[in-house]
């Protein structure tokens, strides 16, 4: 079964800087995909960027990108210039193939300081 | 927001009574899925659908049954809730490689 690992509880950040957030994750699968989602305060889940697996090329969205370290299954997100608005649950997830069932770790909660 | 509602949002029930989920989409998606979101565990897997009548058990199935008769709809059921079962309620829809949420649903057994 695949585990998925956040290490770091909470993290804080000021307005305009970068942060990075952490994920590893356990796998026997040679293809699969890795996501993020943002959980703000309304609860809504979001899916943020997701990166597959067979690409080498790192994920990018606007302020958020990934850095895919396959062979140490890391998959951390960065957000640059952080803005009050991230300020969220954020959730890393696996996922064995496209539709299939995700596995997720147990959440970063980032606050975004003025 | 992918066309998924929930409902009930919001509901509290006492111990040992049936209580039931629905989640509502509109875009004819085949693979369905319900989470629970605890504090400390993320979102774990109850239960999933693969089409009209075909579901299968996630990692935490205990206490819980799904149906789904139609495409659009796939339905939780707590057949005698227990206050281990007071949670957050996700349903999800799978559009390619990712998931799409619904807004949720705040369970709380008394």
């Amino acid at each position: 079964a695949q585990t998925v690992t956040q290490s770091q509880p909470e993290m804080s950040v000021q307005e305009a800087e970068t942060v990075t957030l952490s994920c590893t994750y356990d796998t026997s699968e040679n293809n699969y995909y890795l996501f993020w989602y943002k959980q703000p305060p309304s609860r809504q889940m979001i899916l943020v960027i997701r990166q597959e697996a067979y690409k080498q090329q790192n994920a990018t969205e606007n302020r958020f990108s990934v850095n895919f370290q396959k062979a140490a299954k890391s998959f951390s997100l960065k957000i640059s210039d952080s803005q009050l608005g991230d300020t969220a649950m954020y959730f890393c997830a696996f996922g064995e193939t496209s539709g299939s069932r995700l596995t997720f770790g147990e959440g970063t909660q980032l606050t975004v300081n003025p | 927001d992918a066309g998924i509602t929930q409902s009930p949002r919001h509901k509290v029930t006492e111990t040992g009574t049936p209580v039931t989920l629905r989640c509502h989409q509109t875009e004819n998606h085949r693979y369905m899925y319900w989470y629970r979101q605890d504090p400390g565990h993320g979102l774990r897997l109850i239960h999933y659908s693969y089409g009209v009548k075909d579901t299968d058990k996630g990692e935490v199935s205990d206490g819980y049954s799904v149906s789904r008769s139609k495409t659009e709809d796939f339905l939780l059921t707590l057949e005698s809730a227990t206050s281990s079962q007071t949670s957050v309620y996700f349903c999800a829809i799978s559009v390619g490689p990712g998931q799409y949420f619904g807004p949720g649903t705040r369970l709380t057994v008394t």
